[in-house]
């Protein structure tokens, strides 16, 4: 069936360092592909999305991109703040799914 | 655009006692609707969803249930706790506009249980 896998958290990073979270995929076809984030306390939010292949997905800063040849979605953000100290999923919809299938979350902490 | 409520936002409930978390939605009709549980640390776990009224299905074998009596309305059940049901409750629907799951969903502000 459909996967999704994150690296391993937790991530620690000094405020303006750069950001990679990866997340790779298996999924039969082309599904659409997304980025959540949760903050302390409360209900995820969509950060970003790209449901084909090649496409970018970008919000507040932070960046994906579709990479049908090598099954992947990784989060960028060139520099990170203290407010996005957040729990991160990656997370896919198949073709004609009713249902997300999401990786197991990435807990990020950025240090001032 | 879409609101959905949770309530109550959190609760203190002991083993053995019943339990009912509420969702409702606004600004958009006949939406899917999903129970998700996220463990303290952990990733999410679907557990229910809901195509339509009085239409559930389940995810995982457990000691919860869901019904949905109105469109907009889901509620998830239990008759008794158990330890392991500790969580954050969260309900969702579909990204208005889009069917199934390919938009994205949308998340409620959760319910954080605490079985003791």
């Amino acid at each position: 069936g459909d996967s999704v896998t994150q690296m391993e958290g937790p991530v620690t990073l000094s405020e303006e360092a750069c950001l990679t979270i990866n997340c790779t995929y298996t999924a039969t076809g082309y599904p659409s592909l997304f980025w959540y984030v949760q903050y302390p306390g409360e209900g995820l939010q969509l950060l970003l999305k790209a449901t084909k292949a090649d496409d970018k997905g970008s919000n507040k800063g932070f960046e994906a991109t579709y990479r049908k040849e090598t099954t992947s979605f990784h989060l960028e953000k060139g520099s990170v703040q203290v407010s996005d100290s957040a729990v991160y999923f990656c997370a896919l919809s198949g073709v004609g799914a009713q249902k997300l299938v999401f990786g197991q979350g990435t807990r990020l902490t950025i240090n001032p | 655009s879409q609101t959905i409520h949770q309530w109550p936002a959190t609760l203190v409930q002991p083993v053995g006692s019943p339990l009912s978390l509420e969702c409702t939605v606004e600004g958009t009709s006949n939406p899917n609707l999903y129970w998700y549980r996220q463990a303290a640390g952990r990733g999410l776990q679907l557990l229910f969803y809901s195509v339509g009224i009085g239409q559930i299905s389940s995810e995982v074998p457990q000691n919860l249930s869901a019904s949905r009596p109105q469109d907009r309305q889901f509620i998830l059940s239990s008759k008794k706790l158990l330890l392991s049901d500790s969580g954050f409750y969260l309900c969702a629907c579909p990204v208005r506009g889009s069917g199934g799951a390919a938009g994205g969903q949308y998340f409620g502000p959760g319910t954080r249980l605490t079985v003791t």
